[in-house]
């Protein structure tokens, strides 16, 4: 499967702990955006990285969220103290070029439930 | 930030009619307008996108239109299938380049 995929695909945790998602991307894509969607509701822009670069956090982005892409490959995303309202469905995507009108290609996802 | 508005947040039609979904965006300017099909329990998937130097793409069934005086585009499916019954996301592309999405319509169609 050369499509971006995600790990794991469901994260069940209890409240005050910390989890980290993973996030390959397409290769030679060199943008890579997270995105957390919660039921009726479209994705939610978070942050994104073009290649190892974070470029834009957004600012519902709280502080106990952070996201790395060392290499300009693969990216992290970690949520320290985490709380139930972070239950929610983690997307990753990435897509060719600079500009980011490109086409996003989504990854499957990693469902969060925070008990 | 910038706020897009997607109606209706469900739409239910026949095997065969039309479909048109409308998204509104509000204040900063927007040059790619993207629109996504996400089906059940799958991750979301790009069916069409806009720029602004074109009022109005088709591909086969699909088309979108665009308005940007209006601050408006709209998504058409004619000859509706069961198999397009979907989520559909409006989206567009502001500021330092930021999608921002709609609330998602609910479409099914009935066979």
């Amino acid at each position: 499967d050369t499509g971006v995929s995600q790990d794991p695909r469901h994260k069940i945790t209890k409240r005050g702990q910390n989890v980290t998602f993973r996030c390959d991307p397409i290769s030679e894509h060199n943008r890579l955006y997270w995105y957390r969607q919660t039921l009726g509701q479209g994705p939610e822009f978070l942050t994104y990285f073009q290649n190892e670069a974070q470029l834009e956090k957004s600012r519902l982005l709280s502080d106990r969220f952070s996201a790395e892409r060392p290499k300009g490959s693969f990216s992290t995303l970690e949520i320290q103290r985490t709380e139930q309202g972070d239950s929610a469905m983690y997307l990753c995507a990435s897509s060719l070029g600079t500009s980011g009108d490109n086409e996003q290609f989504f990854g499957p996802g990693t469902r969060l439930t925070v008990l | 930030g910038e706020n897009v508005e997607q109606h209706p947040s469900t739409l239910s039609v026949q095997e065969g009619d039309s479909a048109v979904i409308k998204c509104t965006y509000s204040d900063s300017a927007s040059n790619y307008f993207p629109w996504y099909k996400q089906e059940l329990g799958k991750r979301p998937q790009l069916i069409i996108d806009i720029r602004s130097n074109v009022g109005e793409k088709k591909d086969q069934r699909i088309a979108v239109t665009l308005n940007k005086t209006a601050k408006h585009f709209s998504l058409h499916i004619t000859e509706t299938q069961p198999e397009d019954s979907a989520v559909y996301f409006c989206a567009g592309l502001f500021g330092s380049y930021i999608p921002t999405f709609g609330r998602g319509t609910s479409l099914i169609v009935h066979p």
